[in-house]
């Protein structure tokens, strides 16, 4: 059971817009960024949208992220094939004094 | 740039102590946060810990009495030490630098599977 709750599944055909949400609480989401990670089948994660919605050089703008409460959302737009993949979600727990995940999203692009 | 790799044995048995080293190479360990994080066979992410170069530690509580991470800044490494493992250990064991305590994970290593098994 993750401290962080996401969609356990989403899909989309290409060229669609999905979205992924990340709900926390107070602790964590609420109180502290967060950070969305994507693992590409058999490799390591990568990060992919850091403090909430920035994203790191080399992510296309097709990535967003957003944040709001004790919520956070991916969206990615123009789905394409490649970003079939598992996407995390991340944020500082001031109550657990360490990271929490949510659990991943397997993202299918139909 | 920076690049983090994982080592040590892929087999553990039950009751034993799991042992890993990450080494930093391209860059410095000092003045940056490095982590381990585990995820078992078909499931998520969960972060077991993290040093700070200067060696001060936080762990996670549902591992902490288990756990111990260490640095070697001369080498330019860090170590995990897990002890008691069960079949429940049994994951790929990823090391991760953030440059501030609640900051982010970049760059990870690539990960290295550890299964617990007699």
């Amino acid at each position: 059971q993750s401290v962080l709750t996401q969609p356990p599944s989403a899909s989309g055909t290409p060229g669609q817009r999905v979205t992924i949400s990340c709900s926390g609480s107070s602790s964590n989401i609420g109180g502290n960024i967060v950070n969305w990670y994507q693992q590409l089948p058999g490799t390591a994660p990568t990060l992919l949208i850091y403090k909430n919605s920035q994203r790191p050089s080399g992510v296309p703008d097709r990535f967003s992220g957003s944040k709001s409460g004790t919520s956070a959302s991916l969206a990615i737009s123009g789905l394409q094939s490649e970003d079939e993949a598992d996407y995390y979600c991340a944020a500082w727990d001031d109550s657990l004094n360490g990271w929490v995940f949510g659990g991943g999203t397997k993202l299918n692009v139909l | 740039q920076v690049q983090l790799q994982e080592s040590g044995p892929g087999l553990v048995k039950p009751s034993e102590t799991l042992s890993l080293t990450c080494t930093v190479s391209g860059g410095s360990i000092n003045n940056y946060y490095w982590s381990w994080i585990r995820q078992p066979p078909g499931k998520g992410l969960e972060w077991i810990g993290c040093i700070y170069y200067s060696g001060s530690t936080n762990y996670n509580p549902s591992l902490k009495s288990r756990v111990t991470i260490s640095v070697d800044t001369s080498k330019n490494q860090f170590s995990l030490k897990l002890n008691s493992v069960t079949a429940a250990d049994t994951a790929v064991y990823y090391c991760a630098r953030s440059q501030w305590l609640a900051n982010w994970f970049d760059p990870w290593g690539q990960g290295t599977l550890v299964t617990i098994s007699s």
